[in-house]
């Protein structure tokens, strides 16, 4: 069984600019939640897709978007980069918003 | 009130103690809650769900209280390996946040 993957692993960018992080969920998985998670604190919820649709989002501006595609894979999007972006941002997948979610890597993003 | 707090520690504990972590969150209506583990620059992993009953795994217990909107986790025997922040996890199952983590709290098993 293929878990939860996210690239790239590690990013820096400077403010302004914009970023894509992608995530594959493990097989099976047909909801994606994403987490921004920064030092010292628990992940915070950004936004999920279940089937290719927005299924939720969390306090987060519209600069951050996502997308789905048909095999459940999933990007985030970021633009106009702000150095509070600087985070570990976390790819989880789940059969459905209600079970367990289990997390890729993450990808480290820094922003300078 | 945050929607889930936990004590942030650090719990600094000679190997082979127990330690009992603490959360609690203001959902009364949330319906699912877990509890993660997250090694140092590591993504969190599913340590236990929790279950009205309360449930053990191994030397891990984790407890509900649904009246006090508290939820426990025990370790007995502590191992250096169990060395991590874990993470109280609450599924409000409302609104759209599927999961609301709390910050976590640090736990330091000392040889």
């Amino acid at each position: 069984e293929t878990g939860v993957t996210q690239s790239p692993t590690h990013l820096i960018k400077t403010r302004g600019q914009q970023v894509t992080l992608r995530c594959s969920s493990q097989s099976g998985h047909n909801t994606v939640s994403w987490y921004q998670q920064a030092l010292g604190q628990g992940p915070q919820f950004i936004f999920q897709y279940y089937r290719e649709e927005e299924n939720g989002r969390g306090n987060f501006p519209p600069r951050f978007s996502g997308l789905q595609f048909p095999n459940y894979s999933s990007e985030l999007n970021v633009n106009a980069l702000e150095l509070d972006d600087s985070a570990l941002y976390l790819c989880a997948s789940s059969q459905d918003s209600r079970q367990p979610q289990h997390f890729g890597d993450g990808t480290r993003l820094s922003i300078l | 009130r945050k929607e889930v707090e936990q004590d942030p520690g650090p719990f600094n504990v000679p190997e082979g103690a127990t330690v009992a972590f603490n959360c609690t969150y203001s959902n009364s209506a949330s319906q699912s809650f877990f509890w993660y583990r997250q090694d140092c620059r590591k993504e969190p992993k599913l340590l236990m769900s929790v279950y009205s009953s309360g449930n053990e795994d191994g030397r891990f217990t984790a407890q509900l209280n649904r009246a006090s909107q508290y939820i426990s986790l025990l370790i007995r025997d502590s191992k250096l390996s169990d060395s991590a922040t874990y993470l109280c996890v609450v599924n409000p199952l409302s609104g759209n946040t599927p999961l609301v983590f709390g910050k976590g709290t640090r736990l330091s098993v000392i040889a």
